[in-house]
This record gives C-alpha cells, structure tokens and sequence, in this order.
C-alpha cells in the first residue's frame, strides 16, 4: 500500500512563527502536492513538486513555501504564520505521467495536518 | 479552466436509503474524474475513478459513478447507505497535460439517521 505520512495530525502555533509541515511517501512518486481544506471551500492547491528542487505554484501559494531535497519529501513552510492560515493540511503523491503516459493511478493522500495560528 | 461544482453542500439520508452525491464538471477535454471521500480526521480516499470505457463504473463499498458527457456530470450512487456511510465527499477532474494537478468541488457532508 501507498503510504503517505505527515508529520504531525495537530499543530498549534503562534502568530509570526515559522512552521515547516512536512510529508513523506514511500512510492517512489514523482508528484507532490500540498492542499489547504477549509470548510465550504473543499481542497485548494497550495503548490504542487514533479521533481526534485523543482516546484511551482498552485491556486494560492501566498504566504507559503515550499522544499523537496529528495524525492519522497516535501515540504510546506509558513514564513510567519497568520491567524487566516489556520486550516487543514493535507499532503498527496502520484506517479508521473498520469494522463500522459495513461497512468492510471491517482492521487494518495496523507491524514492531513490540522494547524491552528492563535 | 476546468472547474467542478458539486451543488449540494449537506445532505441527509435515512440508513438503508439510496443515496445520490451530484457533479457537475467543466473540462476542455475528455476529463478523468475521481470521487474521495473524507471521514472525520481522516485524509482523503478515492471511491472510483474514471478514465474511459464504461461509462458506469464500480467503486469501492458498494458505490458506483456514472459518466455523462451529455449533461458533464458524474453522479455518485449508493442504494443502500449505512451509517459508516456518513462523511464528506469530494469529486474531482484532472489532471491538464504537462501537469498533474487535480481540481477538486467544494464538498458534500453526508449524514446518514437511523
């Protein structure tokens, strides 16, 4: 089975801080991603890796960045965290070539972080 | 852009009842679709999916999706909910070429009465 871990299930932080969440994923995947789920608003993508040190921006990379050094982590850092980042984190990975290749696999998903910024 | 809209945010449905979660996609091409669904604390797990072919297509727990392309939609149906039925789910369609990125609805809660 495709694992795919988080770091922490609950994090609690304060305002300005740095916070790193990280996720790791024992498939070997190319392709990682980072979500933020908010309620009403479903999964939006923060930023998506399809190789390593190679990165590019989702829907609403403000206020994030991001960090894959080896191909089985990446990494979600809030340089200084705000109350409106509080949310739910949630890590995925696939292999490459989902639709190029006619891979037919899909995206695995990690328990997902809740953080909450006071 | 493609976009998916899944209309109702809340549902309730009686245990042993049919169930029926809309989407509704939009997709320059021939779209890959997927329903996840969400237990409470959980991460996401995906139900079905599909990519060509049948267009009714089998998942896991005795649901099933059907595809059409008439209407963009790809309904999720269950005809018998149990109460472990009860979570949140979500319908997606994805990814572009030259990337793989999925867009995901915005949810729908089920709650499932005795």
């Amino acid at each position: 089975d495709v694992k795919v871990t988080q770091s922490s299930r609950y994090l609690v932080k304060r305002t300005g801080e740095k916070v790193f969440l990280e996720c790791v994923q024992d498939m070997d995947h190319e392709n990682m991603f980072w979500y933020r789920q908010d309620p009403g608003l479903g999964l939006r993508l923060i930023y998506f890796s399809y190789d390593v040190k190679m990165k590019e921006k989702g829907d609403i990379p403000e206020g994030y960045s991001v960090s894959r050094e080896k191909k089985e982590r990446f990494s979600l850092i809030l340089e200084s965290a705000s109350t409106n980042q509080t949310s739910m984190y949630l890590c995925a990975s696939t292999p490459r070539g989902l639709r190029e290749f006619g891979n037919t696999d899909t995206q695995y998903f990690g328990p997902g972080t809740r953080l909450t910024v006071l | 852009a493609q976009s998916v809209t899944q209309p109702d945010i809340h549902i309730t449905v009686s245990e042993g009842a049919s169930l029926e979660l809309r989407c509704n996609y939009s997709y320059g091409a021939t779209p890959y679709l997927f329903w996840y669904v969400q237990s409470p604390g959980q991460g996401l797990q995906l139900l079905l999916k599909y990519f060509s072919g049948d267009t009714l297509v089998q998942g896991i727990k005795g649901f099933e999706a059907e595809f059409k392309r008439s209407q963009s939609s790809f309904n999720l149906r269950k005809p018998s909910v149990h109460w472990s039925d009860a979570a949140e789910y979500f319908c997606a369609v994805g990814p572009n070429f030259g990337n793989e990125k999925l867009t995901f609805g915005t949810g729908t809660r089920l709650t499932i009465i005795p």
